[in-house]
């Protein structure tokens, strides 16, 4: 069964430095999300992505959060600027618009601490 | 979004079915009630998901209200491998599908024992 996947599985830095997250969603599908999910908190919703462009953002997804979908495969998060308050599980998602096929599938995550 | 409505924490023995409840009495007419769940340490999964109809899959079954302020998720026989947070979710309903976010809730703890 196809999957989503995400690199990588752990990453730890330094405030202040840059990372990004990188995914790549199921090849046939159209939408793509971030979420996060905070040590013992609920999932948030970061963003969506479709045609090349954002199609929704949350609060939390200010200006040192980015996201590109550089060559047709990846789906990749960058946040440039890392804070304490960023540690926290990282997860890719993507779904087809075709209907009936409404599942969003998610990939294992990316466990972000920054120190 | 419509709100939803979930018990903290849930029991159950192994090898017995178990109703996951759900509240959604805010709920519109072109909501889709999706069910999603979190192993440890894992990403969410999808289980299952309705409108109006009872839907059943080879997870698990969906039982809805007639009047769709409530719904229960139902496995029918637990194993120690669906003890996870379940998630019941409304999805806005665009065109005939129901593309979007997910906005998770707390969601249910479920606890099988041995």
């Amino acid at each position: 069964e196809p999957e989503v996947t995400q690199t990588p599985s752990h990453q730890v830095t330094q405030m202040g430095q840059e990372v990004i997250l990188r995914c790549v969603p199921i090849s046939n599908h159209l939408y793509f999300y971030w979420y996060r999910q905070i040590l013992g908190q609920k999932v948030e919703f970061l963003v969506s992505f479709y045609n090349n462009e954002i199609s929704e953002k949350s609060e939390i997804f200010d200006d040192q959060f980015s996201v590109e979908r550089p060559d047709g495969s990846n789906f990749t998060l960058k946040i440039r600027s890392t804070k304490l308050e960023d540690s926290a599980m990282y997860f890719c998602a993507s779904n087809t618009k075709r209907k009936y096929q409404e599942t969003q599938y998610f990939g294992p995550g990316t466990r972000l601490l920054v120190l | 979004d419509a709100k939803t409505t979930q018990p903290n924490s849930m029991e159950s023995n192994e090898e017995e079915p178990v109703h996951l409840p759900c509240n959604h009495s805010t709920i519109s007419g072109t909501d889709y009630i999706h069910w999603y769940r979190q192993l440890p340490s894992q990403g969410p999964e999808y289980v299952i998901h309705g409108l109006t109809s009872n839907v059943n899959n080879r997870m698990a079954s969906l039982a809805i209200a007639e009047d769709r302020k409530s719904s229960t998720l139902i496995l029918h026989r637990a194993t120690l491998r669906d003890a996870a947070v379940y998630y019941c979710i409304l999805r806005r309903n665009a065109g005939g599908t129901s593309y979007g976010k997910l906005t998770f809730g707390q969601g249910t703890i479920l606890t099988v024992h041995p």
